[in-house]
């Protein structure tokens, strides 16, 4: 399975809100997951099965979609929150992952 | 406090083999599938393997399989990647994940692969 996501670059102020589309070449249900990338720190899983929050993970994070569309939207940028994101599809093997976007500061 | 702490990276010819160890804390590791993801310099993340809670089954993309092994020892909590055969472009750092929608990652050992 294909994952394609967009964009593979993002530019955003602090309390702007963003969206992160990941579509799958086939149906996946809802096996997706959503990660945090930044240096020096562990990978972070933000969402699982395509809107579920993982435990820890703020509010201000939501996941959609289903089959082969999704989205992961952050809501109120925080600072924290620039880093690199993928979406990785569970539903099959191999398993596949986004190629990432990077969320920067504007 | 869930850990995983991978170790045995370095450089290494191409054609040659290397081992990587991870070793699981904080929970209990005979319950959950284990998995190896690798990121090259500046690229994304790739899937490398998978391994069964037992160890009986295993999983490989095409671009490792018949080269990488993933193994473990549930007696001592630890997850194994012997890499045969290392081409240059498995140059990657290369993490361990709790395969429980990899809610838990390593922070990385480096492969180089280089003559």
């Amino acid at each position: 399975v294909q994952m394609t996501q967009s964009p593979s670059y993002l530019a955003a102020s602090p309390g702007e809100s963003v969206s992160i589309s990941c579509k799958a070449s086939k149906s996946i249900s809802n096996n997706l997951a959503w990660y945090q990338e930044k240096p020096g720190k562990a990978n972070k899983l933000l969402i699982h099965s395509g809107s579920t929050l993982q435990s820890g993970t703020p509010s201000r994070f939501s996941g959609s979609g289903s089959g082969t569309d999704f989205t992961l939207t952050i809501r109120s940028l925080e600072s924290e929150d620039f880093a690199v994101y993928y979406c990785q599809q569970f539903n099959e093997y191999p398993l596949t992952f986004g190629s990432g976007t990077k969320l920067e500061i504007k | 406090e869930v850990q995983l702490v991978e170790s045995g990276g370095g450089l290494v010819q191409p054609g040659r083999s290397l081992k990587l160890s991870c070793v699981a804390s904080g929970f209990t590791f005979i319950n959950h599938y284990m998995a190896w993801v690798r990121q090259a310099p500046k690229k994304g993340l790739e899937w490398v393997a998978t391994i069964s809670s037992s160890g009986t089954r295993t999983y490989y993309p095409d671009s490792v399989k018949g080269r990488f092994t993933i193994s473990r020892d549930n007696a001592k909590s630890s997850l194994y990647l012997q890499m045969n055969s290392l081409k240059s472009e498995d140059t990657a750092t290369y993490y361990c994940a709790r395969d429980d929608w990899f809610a838990y990652w390593g922070q990385g050992t480096l492969v180089t692969v280089s003559s």
